[in-house]
């Protein structure tokens, strides 16, 4: 099946730096989603990136859908404490709603006051 | 947005039980469901997808007789583990697409934590 190499696999960084973590893929996919996990708890949506090239902020979130439709990176800026969590790529097959995911292996991130 | 409840939060229970975990969509009606096992500090695995009013459709290596999902209605799936052994302990997770035009994300509700000693 499909697979997709997320990296990297942890961060240790200062309260107030930069981050930035992708998602690479074997093929193709048609939406690129950027999830965030807490603890004992689901993921929560972050972004979705539907088209190749597109770049999409949310707050301190910043990703991008690779021109190639095989990759995403995902910034975040002026990290905070409460940043700390695991993130997860995800890419969707198909056109329609109900195409299944498939996640990256996950960010654990860990910010430092 | 979209919301996804699931019930319970967190069981334990002795071997041999068998357990209901339910997943709902608050404000959508969700015609597929998605149901996910997590463990530690590892991705979400997809186990099966769940249909409103056919069979689901089980990835490879899950038993569908350990595992039976049923999605009796618009806005409830509901994954029973049956005669659970230690081995079942996880994170299961379910997830929803809103309906609508264009590739809708999937939601997901906040997991059931399962326990069984």
């Amino acid at each position: 099946g499909q697979q997709l190499n997320q990296s990297p696999q942890s961060m240790f960084i200062q309260e107030g730096e930069d981050v930035s973590m992708n998602c690479t893929s074997s093929s193709i996919f048609n939406t690129w989603l950027w999830y965030k996990q807490d603890p004992g708890e689901g993921p929560v949506l972050l972004i979705a990136l539907y088209k190749a090239g597109e770049l999409t902020s949310n707050g301190r979130l910043t990703a991008q859908f690779g021109i190639t439709r095989k990759d995403s990176f995902l910034n975040i800026s002026a990290s905070i404490p409460s940043d700390v969590g695991i993130y997860f790529c995800a890419g969707q097959e198909g056109g329609t709603s109900y195409g299944k995911l498939t996640f990256g292996q996950g960010t654990i991130l860990t910010v430092h006051p | 947005g979209a919301v996804v409840s699931q019930h319970p939060s967190r069981v334990i229970c002795k071997s041999g039980t068998s357990v209901k975990i339910e997943c709902r969509s608050l404000d959508f009606q969700a015609t597929t469901m998605f149901w996910y096992r997590q463990f530690p500090k590892k991705s979400l695995m997809l186990m099966a997808t769940s249909n409103e009013g056919s069979k689901a459709t089980y990835e490879q290596g899950v038993e569908k007789d350990k595992f039976l999902i049923n999605h009796a209605s618009l806005t409830l799936s509901t994954l029973t583990v049956t005669s659970a052994h230690p081995e079942d302990s996880s994170f299961y997770i379910c997830s929803a697409s809103a309906p609508g035009g264009g590739n809708q994300p999937q939601h997901f509700g906040d997991g059931t934590r399962l326990s069984i000693l």
